[in-house]
């Protein structure tokens, strides 16, 4: 079975401050892609970031990038220059190429990120 | 549409009662997934089609749930007989197709109260 363990429930950080996310996950498999979606109150989940595992270099997006460890499985998100618009929940997902047929993403229970101003 | 669109938006029923939940996707896009996000926790995969083939549904939670797509678009999740615990966010999404590195759209979800 897959998991994505989200460990920070809630982080508060002041405007402009980076800050981390963090993302662990538990797979067999070897061929996989990882992502982080930031869902607003208004609950549409947007992509914001992707990595596909058999890349090295770490995926990056404007002020977001990503610390990928595949030995560690681990997958954090890094928001430089943090806004006031990037609050909101962000989830760590996982999907991989099972034998047994299509799956939908694999997702961690979030980590609530509010930027203070 | 520009986006992925679902509804109603909000739906409060009573224990027991049928209800039916509606995606729209993307105009061409072939994958449609449906997803259920209890309060506080992240969303949980319950079915997938690849046009009108309904190819994965083992995050069905109980034979009470039945999803369709019968012309390889708009797609509808209906939960018979429904219990509290039911209660939660739908959300839907689409891709263009399948394949690992295909970002999903999603739509805004669906609330279902059960009462």
């Amino acid at each position: 079975a897959q998991t994505v363990t989200q460990s920070q429930p809630e982080m508060s950080v002041q405007e402009a401050e980076t800050v981390t996310l963090s993302c662990t996950y538990d797979t067999s498999e070897s061929n996989y892609y990882l992502f982080w979606y930031k869902q607003p109150p208004s609950r549409q989940m947007i992509l914001v970031i992707r990595q596909e595992a058999y890349k090295q270099q770490n995926a990056t997006e404007n002020r977001f990038s990503v610390n990928f460890q595949k030995a560690a499985k681990s997958f954090s998100l890094k928001i430089s220059d943090s806004q006031l618009g990037d609050t909101a929940m962000y989830f760590c997902a996982f999907i991989a190429q099972s034998g047994g047929g299509a799956d939908g993403l694999t997702f961690g229970k979030g980590t609530h990120l509010i930027i203070q101003p | 549409g520009a986006g992925v669109s679902q509804s109603p938006r909000y739906k409060v029923a009573k224990r027991g009662q049928d209800v039916a939940l509606r995606c729209d996707p993307i105009s061409g896009h072939v994958s449609l997934f449906w997803y259920q996000q209890a309060l506080g926790q992240g969303p949980e995969f319950l079915t997938y089609f690849q046009n009108e083939a309904q190819l994965d549904k083992s995050g069905l939670p109980s034979d009470r749930f039945f999803a369709e797509r019968p012309e390889g678009s708009v797609s509808t999740l209906k939960i018979q007989r429904t219990q509290q615990e039911d209660s939660a966010v739908y959300l839907c999404a689409s891709s263009l197709f399948y394949s690992l590195n295909q970002p999903q759209h999603f739509g805004d979800g669906t609330r279902l109260s059960i009462l």
